[in-house]
């Protein structure tokens, strides 16, 4: 068990470019979130994946804001044309079972800052 | 909506000196409150989930209570490295926790 990986662990990108993160859960994990975190505050969810299915998303999740979860292994998130307003921290996250009240394990995020 | 609020936002205590952090929340249908701690550049870590009111957890020197309205996280005699903010969370209905901004501990020695 080495842990929920993600990578880059930072990125400096202009406005306007597209960047994708990557994150790589528990082996034999079924479930998948993004959260996203800003400075003070505590992390705001984004989507949720069950195996490759993508089950839930945020309200607040904008078109540009795609993820993939091919497989149910690895999963992606991409934002496309970045804005000043998406620099944050990403958090991925996954956990086992059945239940949506299992404990959650989170890798150490994707810094993300939009010059 | 489902709303977690955490109080104080920052906590300064001596070692050994016992404290508590609050966590109120409102929600449709708890499902669970989770509490994560969290270091500087790192993603949250968990500590406890607590189901119903009048549940208690403990781990070391953290204790965990839950009524209907609130949570609390008890720390007793706490050492420097206890030093991290404490997330509180609530799950409802759905797949998604919803966290509150936090509590900054910091333990001197």
């Amino acid at each position: 068990d080495t842990g929920v990986s993600q990578n880059p662990r930072h990125k400096i990108t202009k406005r306007g470019q597209n960047v994708t993160f990557r994150c790589d859960p528990i082996s034999e994990h079924n479930r998948l979130y993004w959260y996203r975190q800003t400075l003070g505050q505590g992390p705001e969810f984004l989507t949720y994946f069950q195996n490759e299915a993508q089950l839930e998303k945020s309200r607040l999740l904008s078109d540009r804001f795609s993820a993939e979860r091919p497989k149910g292994s690895f999963s992606t998130l991409e934002i496309q044309r970045t804005e000043q307003g998406d620099s944050a921290m990403y958090l991925c996250a996954s956990s086992a079972g059945d239940r949506a009240d299992e404990k959650l394990f989170f890798g150490s995020g994707t810094q993300l800052s939009v010059l | 909506e489902d709303q977690v609020t955490q109080s104080p936002e920052a906590l300064r205590l001596q070692e050994g000196e016992s404290s508590s952090l609050n966590c109120s929340y409102t929600v449709s249908g708890l499902r669970g409150l989770f509490w994560y701690r969290q270091d500087p550049g790192k993603g949250p870590e968990f500590l406890f989930t607590l189901y119903s009111a009048g549940e208690e957890k403990e781990k070391e020197r953290l204790k965990a209570t839950l009524t209907k309205k609130e949570s609390f996280l008890h720390i007793t005699a706490p050492k420097p490295e206890d030093s991290a903010t404490y997330l509180c969370a609530v799950q409802a209905w759905g797949n998604k926790l919803v966290f509150g901004a936090g509590t900054i501990l910091r333990v001197k020695s």
